[in-house]
């Protein structure tokens, strides 16, 4: 059974820093085009940043670039989210997500992220 | 960046009723990369249709996928108890989200 599972999320306070993985289970992540995907509370979905299989390309949304690096470790097969300079309108719920034909066809359950002092 | 217009924003039906859903991107898809999600709370998104009108797998028939270009149309033949959530049409071109349409329980 495919299963990713999202985990280190947790309250921050502006400007700080934390990092998030997602670990798969049941396929290789090495085979797959990799993202993050976050809502905030209340609101809609937005995505944030991917990364190509073998690493070598990585995208990100205008609002964080800069600020957040995708990383993944194949050893290990997981996926890195280094989020740094924090800010308030990053407070979400963060999803990772494996993609098939420009679509995310496996995701993580989320994990919490809070900005607030 | 490609906007998505979704559309009813709440859609209020009986269950067995037919729902349709509409998505309006502000350009042309290229190769018709619209996608299809539904949330209940507290989930993450599912994926119902890729490609505009592939089905996922394991999703049931009673889903379905239509349109091109600009304009695209989510139908759920006919509405089971466990239809009722939010759905979000999405792009891959600039990767964007729409809105989400709200199907709820009249």
């Amino acid at each position: 059974e495919i299963q990713l599972a999202a985990s280190g999320g947790g309250l921050v306070q502006p400007g700080g820093s934390l990092r998030l993985s997602c670990a798969a289970s049941g396929f290789n992540l090495n085979k797959y085009w990799m993202s993050w995907v976050r809502q905030a509370p209340g609101k809609g979905l937005e995505w944030v940043a991917n990364i190509k299989p073998d690493g070598s390309v990585r995208y990100y949304v205008d609002s964080v670039k800069g600020r957040f690096t995708i990383s993944r470790d194949d050893d290990k097969n997981s996926l890195s989210l280094l989020m740094n300079s924090l800010r308030a309108e990053d407070t979400a719920m963060y999803f990772c997500a494996s993609e098939y034909w420009g679509s995310y066809d496996n995701w993580g359950q989320g994990t919490l992220v809070t900005v607030s002092s | 960046e490609i906007v998505l217009t979704q559309s009813p924003g709440t859609l209020s039906l009986f269950p067995g009723e037919r729902a349709t859903l509409s998505c309006r991107a502000s350009q042309s898809l290229v190769d018709n990369l619209l996608s299809w999600y539904q949330q209940k709370p507290g989930q993450a998104p599912r994926l119902l249709i890729y490609r505009a009108s592939s089905r996922a797998t394991g999703i049931p028939d009673r889903f379905s996928g239509s349109g091109s270009g600009t304009d695209f149309t989510l139908t759920i033949s006919r509405l089971e108890p466990e239809d009722f959530a939010i759905f979000y049409c999405y792009q891959h071109g600039t990767k964007t989200f729409g809105q989400g349409t709200k199907v709820e329980v009249k």
